[in-house]
């Protein structure tokens, strides 16, 4: 198993531009989330999805989407880049459901910077 | 939401040392992790332990959940252990982490 993968490794945006960061797991996960870290910070949450089809938002959402078509793949899109966008990003996944362990495990980060 | 709190904020051992970093957590939870982030950057899942004591090696971890906090010993340390330190919560009937600011470690030779 690649476990969470995400691409690309590192992006440089200008103000104003538009970008899709891509996520994909392939441990059968339910639940997948988006967190950004700012330097020197802990991780906050972004967006997150329960299942296919359903999303909902974290503490810090704005200037983001997310969709959730496959139970592989989440992808956050960012419309209209802005500098207090630049940051790291991480996809995460889990498995939620009586009797599991509800373990999260992430990806390696999306580091972008917006100039 | 819930208040998670680490304590040192940094950390310097010199290599072989023993130390212990501390995680206060506000609330009942039902999920808690400990992760180690590398200097590359990398999230690496130490210990999932909402309640109990677990050991891996030279890292061991105990959750005391009726009193809202939670453990990591790192013993003989090595200069890999250098990197922050995160406890991530999950509190009772929510499905999202919420991490504390990280423990700095930095292990000399």
């Amino acid at each position: 198993n690649a476990g969470v993968t995400q691409t690309p490794k590192f992006r440089i945006l200008k103000i104003g531009q538009s970008m899709t960061l891509q996520c994909t797991q392939d441990m059968n996960h339910n639940y997948m989330y988006w967190y950004r870290q700012d330097p020197g910070m802990g991780l906050k949450l972004i967006y997150y999805s329960v299942g296919a089809g359903i999303t909902d938002k974290g503490e810090v959402p704005n200037g983001y989407n997310v969709s959730r078509s496959t139970t592989e793949d989440f992808p956050l899109r960012l419309e209209l880049a802005a500098p207090s966008q630049t940051s790291v990003y991480f996809c995460a996944s889990s498995y939620q459901g009586t009797g599991k362990v509800n373990e999260q495990f992430f990806g390696p980060g999306t580091r972008l910077t917006v100039l | 939401g819930i208040q998670v709190e680490q304590s040192p904020p940094d950390l310097i051992l010199q290599e072989g040392a023993n130390s212990t970093l501390r995680c206060n957590f506000s609330d009942s939870v039902n999920n808690l992790q400990w992760f180690h982030q590398n200097p590359w950057g990398q999230l690496i899942n130490l210990f999932y332990i909402p309640s109990g004591t677990k050991q891996n090696g030279r890292l061991s971890a105990t959750t005391v959940a009726t009193e809202r906090y939670s453990l990591l010993y790192i013993s003989s340390s090595q200069t890999t252990d250098s990197g922050v330190y995160f406890c991530a919560v999950e509190r009772v009937g929510d499905y999202k982490l919420s991490f504390g600011a990280g423990t700095t470690v930095t292990v000399r030779a």
